[in-house]
């Protein structure tokens, strides 16, 4: 069993929907990630977070420490969107990321 | 303040030769991560550097690979005789350093094509 899974694997959704991404990890962690790969490859950092509930635009980032489990929501979604997910879970001593396999978005106009 | 550089963006070597890959954390950042991307898999910890210390390899294959973080100059993740299985995606990482849970911030990775 990996230390941080995610689900759903593949989404798809049409464009204004409401989509949410799920990630559950077994570890101890100083904090959790969501990062965003884009077709291209480059990854961008959008939240670390390690309590609580954080908002960048529509995108909304939760987490639940005692239940080790964490979702990404994205708002309104767009085409623009479309782009791999993944949440990773910061090892507690060094801060390693122990990163889920990703969640493959794509959202159709 | 630029971001995290690395470079070459795209490297192709043939099966036996050294591989040089090179990542310039953010001004300010002294600590580094390697992360390797195989094909259609996920991410995978490789190590972890302070300037001048490797704190944490144990992502590291145990032979052929190694990693630097001189005082001066960027982060080296070195691959001698390159396999084809060494083909994929690496990607580095910086942080401040000021404590635990800092962001890390990505480069843009180094895609190495093993011939």
């Amino acid at each position: 069993k990996n230390e941080v899974e995610q689900s759903p694997q593949n989404l798809t959704a049409q464009e204004g929907e409401f989509i949410t991404i799920n990630c559950s990890y077994s570890v101890g962690i100083s904090a959790l990630h969501w990062l965003q790969q884009h077709p291209g490859g480059g990854i961008v950092s959008l939240f670390m977070l390690s309590s609580g509930k954080k908002k960048h635009g529509r995108l909304i980032a939760t987490i639940n420490i005692q239940e080790k489990h964490s979702s990404l929501h994205i708002t309104a979604s767009h085409p623009r969107d479309s782009a791999v997910y993944i949440c990773a879970a910061a090892s507690y001593n060094t801060d390693k990321l122990i990163f889920g396999t990703g969640t493959r978005l794509q959202v159709f106009p | 303040n630029a971001g995290v550089m690395q470079n070459p963006r795209h490297l192709v070597r043939r099966r036996g030769q050294e591989a040089r890959l090179r990542c310039s954390p953010m001004k300010g950042h002294s600590h580094v991560y390697w992360y390797r991307q195989l094909p259609e898999e996920g991410l995978k910890f490789m190590v972890y550097l302070q300037k001048e210390n490797i704190i944490d390899e144990s992502g590291m294959p145990k032979e052929r690979f190694s990693a630097e973080f001189p005082k001066e100059g960027p982060s080296i993740l070195r691959i001698q005789q390159v396999v084809r299985g060494d083909s994929a995606a690496y990607f580095c990482a910086s942080s401040p350093g000021t404590g635990l849970k800092d962001t890390q911030y990505f480069g843009p990775g180094t895609r190495l094509t093993v011939l």
